[in-house]
């Protein structure tokens, strides 16, 4: 069962913020919630992660409702080099060994 | 400082052949894992350790799958008599522990079975 529900797709303009949507409506207490994206024809990359608060680090922003049953990560400035999908991932601690990846947003930045 | 390393990166084999996977983890890191990524699907999970023990095997595919992992670096995935549904790219991720703590990814390897 998917535990996060992303749109497919979407588009952002060079230099512009690209603000991603997550819904996990039935993330528990103890689940954190993650950020990955894949380049094309390379690995995951990890991008941030969070509990309960906002999380700021040199790639991104994390944004965690109150309720904690959606989040936002915000690209403050697009570039080219960030087209790639990107995952959100909600892991506790029944399932610390592993991430769960569901099909993700495609995010096409364009010039 | 050094990421994952993954080798080899590309790998073509015939039908039937055995092939043999193996990942570098970030030094430190006493976790790693296994995961494929078929083409055009999502990444699935296979395996992974907590030093030299896999507490985890569930998404190993069958039988013809197995892994180990010794001194808690390297690891190494096999694949047995390899089919045709046995090529995706197998990646390998690491990380401090099996916390909260994220996982790091290396490249994959891209299996082909002719």
């Amino acid at each position: 069962d998917a535990k996060t529900t992303q749109p497919p797709s979407m588009d952002c303009a060079e230099g512009r913020a690209a603000n991603l949507p997550c819904n996990h409506s039935t993330i528990s207490g103890n689940e954190y919630v993650y950020w990955y994206r894949q380049i094309h024809s390379q690995g995951p990359q990890y991008i941030i992660h969070g509990l309960k608060n906002n999380e700021t680090n040199e790639m991104a922003s994390l944004i965690i409702t109150e309720d904690r049953k959606s989040s936002t990560l915000i690209l403050p400035h697009a570039t080219l080099r960030d087209t790639a999908v990107y995952y959100c991932i909600v892991r506790g601690t029944d399932s610390w060994g592993k991430l769960q990846f569901g099909s993700g947003t495609q995010v096409v930045v364009t010039p | 400082g050094a990421g994952v390393s993954q080798s080899p990166s590309n790998k073509v084999t015939e039908k039937g052949k055995d092939v043999e996977l193996r990942c570098d983890p970030i030094s430190g890191h006493t976790a790693l894992y296994w995961y494929r990524q078929s083409l055009g699907q999502g990444l699935e999970f296979l395996i992974y350790f907590q030093g030299n023990s896999a507490p985890d095997k569930s998404g190993l595919p069958s039988d013809r799958f197995s892994a180990e992992r010794t001194g808690g670096s390297v690891s190494t995935l096999t694949i047995q008599r390899t089919q045709q549904e046995d090529s995706a790219v197998y990646l390998c991720a690491s990380s401090y522990g099996t916390g909260w703590q994220p996982q790091h990814f290396g490249d994959g390897t891209r299996l082909s079975i002719l």
